[in-house]
């Protein structure tokens, strides 16, 4: 079965500047890889998603990961974040094919300030 | 619109009741999920079911119950036996089980 580590359980950043969140994954396969963003007392939104093909991955609100598979990483990027960026980040991974559903990680908390 | 409605938004409860949680999807959507959720915990995986009428455990099912009679809803019943059920609950549907999941908005459930 899969696993995913996220790295960093909280991330500070100041508003404008670049931002990476971390996520390793563990398994055997090939896999689908996942990132959600969630607001304070909402639901998770899909960011983006990786299912196959070219390794960079473009997501909404101007978020991008690019999967690694010889370091097994997903990682996640913006090159200038904003105040309203600031919130949970969850990476998950499932594999296809497989009877597992998506394992999430713990989740990285995204503090933007101004 | 298509989606996931979970309701109410907020819900309390005294100690010792029961209480169901709603979620519904228009997605035809044949899987869907309970998580809960806890401060610093992540998402902690409840119960699952792929297909009407059939359902599975997951890591932390003791204390509650689901069915799912109907392919739209899957509703969850927080128990008197589940020791501490204040927590924040999300409710998720996919087209298959390795597939993005789509979320609803939350029940905050409190206990007094």
């Amino acid at each position: 079965a899969q696993s995913v580590t996220q790295l960093d359980s909280q991330v500070p950043v100041f508003e404008e500047a670049p931002v990476e969140l971390r996520c390793n994954y563990s398994s055997s396969v090939s896999v689908y890889l996942f990132w959600y963003v969630q607001y304070p007392n909402q639901g998770l939104q899909l960011l983006l998603k990786y299912l196959s093909g070219s390794t960079l991955v473009k997501g909404i609100n101007g978020f991008e990961a690019e999967f690694n598979k010889s370091q097994t990483s997903f990682h996640l990027r913006k090159p200038s974040v904003h105040i309203s960026d600031t919130a949970e980040y969850f990476c998950a991974v499932s594999e296809p094919g497989g009877s597992y559903i998506p394992t999430f990680g713990r989740g990285t908390s995204l503090i933007v300030h101004p | 619109d298509g989606g996931i409605t979970q309701s109410p938004k907020y819900l309390f409860r005294k100690e010792g009741q029961n209480v169901t949680l709603s979620c519904e999807q228009n997605l035809n959507h044949d899987a869907m999920y309970w998580y809960r959720q806890d401060p610093g915990q992540g998402l902690r995986l409840i119960y699952y079911s792929q297909i009407v009428n059939d359902f599975q455990k997951g890591d932390i099912a003791e204390g509650y119950s689901v069915s799912r009679e109907k392919k739209e809803s899957f509703p969850l019943t927080v128990t008197s036996a589940q020791k501490n059920p204040t927590a924040f609950y999300l409710c998720a549907s996919s087209i298959g089980l390795v597939n993005e999941q789509f979320f609803g908005p939350g029940t905050r459930l409190t206990v007094l």
